[in-house]
């Protein structure tokens, strides 16, 4: 069966530091993998999504930065973290055309 | 591009009152539809998808939704809830056919039922 793991769940960096958020899914190829940022009373805002290794799109500008650097794995990053890059991260993957499935997430606060 | 809305940002019921969450969404073309539920404290969980075929589709926990393709809507019901059915509830849809392979998900609604 298909597992995808996301971590840290917990996080809290000074604004200024670097970010790097590591999701890792098992179990299938190829998967599309994605990130979403979620934020009370505005649903899931999808970051970032990839169809394939190096392949990288973009949905918002902002702070925030991906890469797919194999097959399975989906990293979130960030240079210089800001205050408002405040949130909870979801990674996700999902194959064309079944749903999508979610990780546990990750709680950033940025001080 | 796509997008979905909710029609309620929080709905409260009682016990065994009917449940109906509205979902629009905008796209031209042939879509996926879901509806996820995220418990207090879990992770976002599948309730039910529409890909083809009949438009009434039943999921986990005796949810059901309902797509209505010339009103690009695809609504939740749940005939009695539950006070386990306290959560939030997001819609989402997935362009299908396309060069690429987005789930884009609405605002959501936050259910409060009471015992």
């Amino acid at each position: 069966s298909q597992t995808i793991h996301q971590w840290p769940a917990t996080l809290v960096q000074p604004v200024g530091s670097p970010l790097s958020l590591e999701c890792t899914v098992e179990g299938t190829s190829n998967p599309n993998l994605y990130w979403y940022r979620q934020a009370a009373g505005r649903g899931l805002q999808l970051l970032f999504y990839s169809v394939g290794i190096g392949q990288i799109s973009s949905e918002v500008p902002q702070n925030l930065s991906a890469s797919r650097p194999q097959d399975r794995q989906f990293i979130l990053s960030s240079k210089k973290l800001l205050l408002s890059d405040s949130g909870f991260y979801l990674c996700a993957w999902k194959r064309v055309p079944t749903e999508a499935f979610f990780g546990q997430g990750t709680r950033l606060t940025v001080v | 591009a796509q997008s979905v809305s909710q029609h309620n940002h929080h709905v409260i019921l009682s016990e065994a009152a009917s449940l109906e969450l509205g979902c629009n969404y905008s796209y031209g073309g042939t879509v996926n539809l879901f509806w996820y539920v995220q418990y207090p404290g879990q992770h976002l969980q599948l309730l039910l998808k529409y890909f083809s075929g009949d438009p009434l589709v039943k999921g986990i926990k005796g949810f059901e939704a309902e797509f209505i393709k010339s009103k690009f809507s695809f609504n939740l019901r749940k005939p009695s809830v539950q006070w386990s059915d306290t959560a939030e509830y997001f819609c989402a849809v997935n362009a299908q056919k396309t060069s690429y392979d987005k789930v884009i998900f609405g605002p959501g609604t936050s259910l409060s039922v009471i015992p």
